[in-house]
């Protein structure tokens, strides 16, 4: 149980394009859902925290309208990268928390989508 | 605010060397303390938790880990080290109360020479 799918795996696009990234629980329902971003050979950052039916928050230094977030369904939520720059290239690791765990901060993570600006 | 410090950036062992990777963390409040690792091109896969009880937590694949609150430190540790091991770890810690992002370390990438 608790999979999480993210798609595409891998996305090439043009700078200045929009991408939607999308990040799935498959197998229970997920009201908070989180998205980070890893640079080659670095660790993971939170950009921000998905909430079901509300606005998402993001962490310090994260443009919100460069990278949109949307938690429209209990299963479903999305980054889209807003007019894309090279430098915007990276890994888009997504995770859900499994809900009804009380105070416990357990995450699943999907395996990630790697975005290329050329 | 949080902080997850990871001592080692790069460790190499032959194999059936004992491990230990070091993670100090900075938070004044409750904490659930992960260990990740990541095998080249693949995704996150959890090691192993601590959220409450007993400080020395065992994992998968032979690794465990102790909580130590008066050091705030989670290190991670196996008794031998397989070639298969060789990988990205991530010590992470996510604030107790639930619905918060985790504050990851920089990692370690261990390498197991056979």
């Amino acid at each position: 149980g608790a999979v999480v799918s993210q798609h595409p795996s891998r996305v090439i696009c043009k700078s200045g394009t929009s991408v939607k990234i999308e990040c799935r629980s498959l197998d229970f329902q997920a009201t908070t859902m989180f998205w980070y971003r890893q640079f080659p050979k670095q660790s993971l950052m939170l950009m921000a925290t998905s909430n079901e039916g509300s606005k998402a928050t993001y962490e310090q230094g994260v443009e919100k309208d460069k990278f949109l977030i949307n938690h429209a369904s209990l299963t479903l939520s999305t980054l889209t990268v807003t007019s894309a720059h090279p430098e915007d290239s990276s890994f888009y690791i997504c995770s859900a928390r499994v809900p009804g765990q009380g105070i416990y901060n357990e995450q699943f993570f999907g395996p990630g989508t790697r975005l290329t600006v050329l | 605010a949080q902080s997850v410090s990871q001592h080692n950036h790069h460790v190499i062992l032959s194999e059936a060397a004992s491990l230990e990777l070091g993670c100090n963390y900075s938070y004044g409040g409750t904490v659930n303390l992960f260990w990740y690792v990541q095998y080249p091109g693949q995704h996150l896969q959890l090691l192993l938790k601590y959220f409450s009880g007993d400080p020395l937590v065992k994992g998968i694949k032979g690794f465990e880990a102790e909580f130590i609150k008066s050091k705030f430190s989670f290190n991670l540790r196996k008794p031998s080290v397989q070639w298969s091991d060789t990988a990205e770890y991530f010590c992470a810690l996510g604030p107790g109360g639930g619905a918060d992002g985790l504050t990851f370390g920089k990692g370690t990438h261990l390498i197991i020479q056979p």
